[in-house]
């Protein structure tokens, strides 16, 4: 069964800290997608990285950070330096190629809050 | 257009009534996608659409629920005999193309409550 836990039900950090969200994935296929989006408080969600299961190398993308570690299946998502506009709902999803294609399960969250 | 538009933004409607939610996709986009979010909660997948076909419809919670595509283009999610369970936000979201892994472009939903 797939399944993405997000433990982290809201974090609470002031501006200009580092901060890591976590997020482990459940799957018994080999091969997946993982994701993870933003949603402010608008209700949109924005598309913020995709990453293959067979390509574990890090990525980083100015102040977005991605650990891929599929030896913990884990898929962390670090904010450098983060800022007021960073504030939103963050989540983690997965998309196994067995499934309809692009169908995607997602994470309950985690509310990241940054405090000016 | 330039990104998925829903409407209503919001709903309100007594429990026991029809509702019908409308999303339409980028243009051009051939898959498109009903979630459901409740408070606190991720995104349930609801069903998807390949074109004008319901390609995976097993996130529909029960026979309540339907949703069409007729033209390949604009899609209705419709509830019938709705229940104060129902409340939610009701995202769509579309891709270019239904490939596996491919970006998906989501609407702001639309916020139903069931009273």
């Amino acid at each position: 069964a797939q399944k993405v836990t997000q433990a982290q039900t809201e974090i609470s950090v002031v501006e200009k800290e580092d901060v890591t969200l976590d997020c482990v994935y459940e799957t018994r296929d080999t091969t997946y997608y993982l994701f993870w989006y933003k949603q402010p408080p608008s209700g949109e969600l924005v598309f913020l990285i995709r990453r293959n299961s067979f390509d574990e190398q890090n990525e980083i993308s100015g102040r977005y950070s991605w650990n891929f570690q599929k030896s913990t299946s884990s898929f962390n998502f670090t904010i450098t330096a983060s800022q007021v506009v960073d504030s939103a709902v963050y989540f983690c999803a997965l998309s196994e190629a067995d499934s309809s294609a692009s169908k995607i399960i997602f994470g309950s969250g985690t509310r990241l809050s940054i405090r000016p | 257009g330039a990104g998925v538009s829903q409407t209503p933004s919001n709903k309100v409607t007594e429990k026991g009534k029809y509702v019908e939610l409308r999303c339409d996709p980028i243009s051009g986009h051939t898959a498109l996608y009903w979630y459901r979010q409740s408070l606190g909660q991720g995104p349930e997948f609801l069903i998807y659409f390949q074109g004008t076909g319901a390609a995976d419809d097993s996130g529909l919670p029960n026979d309540r629920f339907f949703a069409v595509r007729p033209e390949g283009s604009v899609s209705t999610l419709k509830i019938q005999r709705t229940e104060r369970g129902d409340s939610a936000v009701y995202l769509c979201a579309s891709s270019l193309t239904p490939s596996w892994g491919t970006e998906a472009f989501f609407g702001q939903g639309t916020r139903l409550t069931v009273v």
